[in-house]
């Protein structure tokens, strides 16, 4: 079974560029979560969504970043627009139960923003 | 809120023990242990539900305190494979993980 795949894997964009990063999630996992990484701040959760619907988005930066998931198995995280201070790695996770379960978390997309 | 981890960052030999520590400010629900290997995705390691919970995976463990609202991992006998940063995640009475910012570790031949 594959498990969390993630695109694109890599992105370099410039400053004012719109990005789009996908995911999509295990089969049958009904909860998706996006978070970021970076030296300085670690692994911060942006967002997740529990059977398609999103239940906290307080970790979501700015106006900038937003997050759909149309269905249950694709969702996008939108930054728009761009700026250097996004360059990170985006993971998405999912999980069968949004609490208290195993999450199994994507290759990872490497954004940078020139 | 993010729960702290200490140390930041241990080098072992290998064969030696290390203990990593998560502590939060807030009440804690369950905490989960995950690892992450160098450009890689972080990998589960175990969840702890109920204070005074300990588990076992292998050579690795960790226990859980709620009344001090921290939880330890500890590594026995290491192997080369250990290395990596381990993340402690605090669960609330919510859905989310709040993560600390990991302690790298590396185990050396």
């Amino acid at each position: 079974d594959a498990g969390v795949i993630q695109s694109p894997r890599h992105e370099v964009t410039e400053m004012g560029q719109e990005v789009t990063l996908r995911c999509k999630p295990i089969s049958g996992h009904n909860s998706l979560f996006w978070y970021r990484q970076t030296m300085m701040r670690g692994l911060e959760l942006l967002i997740y969504f529990n059977n398609n619907v999103p239940i906290d988005d307080s970790g979501m930066p700015e106006d900038r970043f937003s997050a759909k998931m149309p269905n249950a198995s694709f969702s996008t995280l939108k930054i728009q627009p761009s700026e250097p201070r996004d360059s990170a790695v985006y993971f998405c996770a999912s999980s069968s139960a949004p609490r208290d379960n195993e999450q199994f978390f994507g290759p990872g997309t490497r954004l940078t923003v020139l | 809120q993010q729960p702290v981890q200490s140390p930041q960052a241990v080098i072992l030999r290998e064969g030696e023990d290390a203990v990593i520590n998560c502590s939060s400010s807030k009440a804690l629900y369950s905490v989960h242990w995950y690892r992450q290997k160098h450009g890689e995705a972080p990998v589960f390691l175990m969840i702890l539900l109920k204070g005074g919970e300990q588990k076992g995976h292998d050579k690795i463990s960790a226990s859980f305190n709620e009344k001090k609202q921290q939880s330890s991992l500890y590594l026995t006998a290491s192997q080369l494979s250990y290395s990596g940063t381990y993340f402690c995640g605090s669960g609330d009475s919510g859905y989310a993980l709040n993560f600390g910012k990991g302690t790298s570790l590396l185990v050396t031949p």
